[in-house]
């Protein structure tokens, strides 16, 4: 089945950088969501994207889907403490299944 | 703005005991699912339900395990025999159509002793 590498495992910035996560999958993507997740805490919807070259926008966070390198990326623009958490993508699993596949995650601390 | 709602938050339960695990999915959505954790490792999909009945289960998924929608506003997830691997966190989903994100609910930390 479908596995999705997150890069970094963690990063540390200080209040003010920018910042730039990545999901690379196995296998070809169809769907791609990223989600937020505060410790011990639910996953919050931030970002679905669906179509190659696809780039989405809120606030200060843009997504995008290269579906030629089966990657996307989640760039963060000057980031502040309340970006601080835990980022992870999912996808939708392979041949029309439901199901939500997930990287491990990338835990974002942002210092002050 | 509407929310998937999970109760309870943390559940204590002896080793064999059933538990049920309750959410309540947002108004007017269509499909619900449930999802664990095991802590430190990554989100993993149970199963998935559809038109009051399951359309997608995984390997973990197994007899131990059920789902139903009792009303129109409940879904459970029911662990008849806990063992001490099913210490996890618990999260329902649900979304309106197939296209559309899937969205969590704050969870339940199922803590088996």
């Amino acid at each position: 089945s479908q596995e999705l590498e997150q890069s970094p495992q963690s990063l540390i910035v200080q209040e003010g950088k920018n910042l730039t996560i990545n999901c690379t999958s196995s296998k070809t993507l169809y769907g791609l969501y990223w989600y937020k997740q505060k410790y011990g805490e639910g996953l919050i919807f931030l970002m679905m994207l669906q179509k190659g070259g696809e780039e989405k926008s809120h606030e200060k966070i843009t997504a995008k889907l290269d579906e030629k390198k089966q990657q996307s990326s989640l760039h963060i623009t000057a980031s502040q403490p309340s970006h601080a958490g835990i980022y992870l993508c999912g996808a939708d699993d392979q041949g029309g299944s439901e199901k939500l596949v997930f990287g491990k995650g990338m835990k974002l601390t942002v210092n002050p | 703005e509407p929310e998937v709602t999970q109760t309870p938050s943390h559940q204590v339960t002896q080793m064999g005991q059933e538990v049920i695990l309750r959410c309540v999915p947002i108004s007017n959505h269509l499909y619900f699912y449930w999802y664990r954790q095991i802590l430190g490792q990554k989100v993993e999909f149970l199963v998935s339900f559809y038109n009051n009945e399951i359309s997608e289960k995984s390997e973990i998924f197994d007899d131990q395990f059920s789902v139903e929608r009792p009303d129109g506003s409940n879904f459970t997830l029911k662990i008849r025999s806990t063992k001490l691997e099913d210490s996890a966190m618990y999260f329902c989903a649900s979304r309106g159509f197939r296209n559309q994100p899937q969205h969590f609910g704050d969870g339940t930390r199922l803590s088996i002793l």
